[in-house]
């Protein structure tokens, strides 16, 4: 049972929008910043947001990140075949001293 | 560019020790921090430590406190996992990573930039 939860799972068509939630608590979200990261299994994860809505250069405008009390959303608009991945938030948790992630959200590209 | 080699993977039996390395290069190795993180199969990412730029800082996640240790060599820009004590459940793709940002104390709580991972199957 992950700290931070998301749904297992997220679906969409290519060219359609998505959203990917993560809930967190006071002592990691509520407090620190967030990171969104894309995996696919057997590869590097790779970082798509940072401090809750920056995005690294070369990332795609199409993914954003948002972040509302405990709460944080990524967003992907335009989907394409290639985000079929797995993505995970995470963030610093004051109360365990540690870096905690969200169990992960399989996105399916239709 | 920022370039992570982990290396030091393998098969070992529950109870024994293994030592992972990962070598860091692109970068100015002293100024940031490193993770390791695992992927169990079937499983989600989880974190496993950290230790601080400074070297003056390591956390772990509760499951391998007083087995796993998290180190660091400046002069070889390597960082180091020692795992003692396996167990079965320790199986899993470990990822060596390094902090997005890090200047003058300010860094980025997670990682930025990833390795390609070492497995660990740890089996009798």
């Amino acid at each position: 049972q992950s700290v931070m939860g998301q749904p297992p799972s997220a679906s969409g068509t290519p060219g359609q929008s998505i959203s990917i939630s993560c809930s967190g608590s006071s002592s990691n979200i509520g407090r620190n910043y967030v990171y969104w990261y894309q995996h696919v299994p057997g590869t590097a994860p790779k970082l798509l947001i940072y401090r809750d809505n920056e995005r690294p250069s070369g990332v795609p405008d199409r993914f954003s990140g948002s972040k509302s009390g405990t709460s944080v959303s990524l967003a992907i608009s335009g989907l394409r075949s290639e985000d079929e991945a797995d993505y995970y938030c995470a963030a610093w948790d004051d109360s365990l001293s540690g870096l905690v992630f969200g169990g992960g959200t399989k996105l399916t590209v239709l | 560019q920022v370039q992570l080699v982990e290396s030091g993977g393998g098969v070992v039996q529950p109870g024994r020790s293994l030592r992972l390395s990962c070598v860091g290069s692109g970068f100015s190795f002293s100024t940031h921090g490193f993770h390791w993180v695992r992927q169990s199969p079937g499983k989600g990412l989880e974190w496993v430590a950290v230790i601080w730029y400074d070297g003056t800082s390591k956390f772990y996640v509760d499951s391998v406190k007083g087995r796993f240790t998290i180190s660091r060599d400046t002069s070889k820009n390597t960082v180091y996992l020692q795992m003692n004590s396996l167990r079965v459940e320790d199986t899993a793709v470990y990822y060596c990573a390094r902090d997005r940002y890090c200047k003058g104390g300010s860094c980025d709580a997670a990682p930025g930039y990833w390795g390609q991972g070492a497995l660990v199957t740890v089996s009798s």
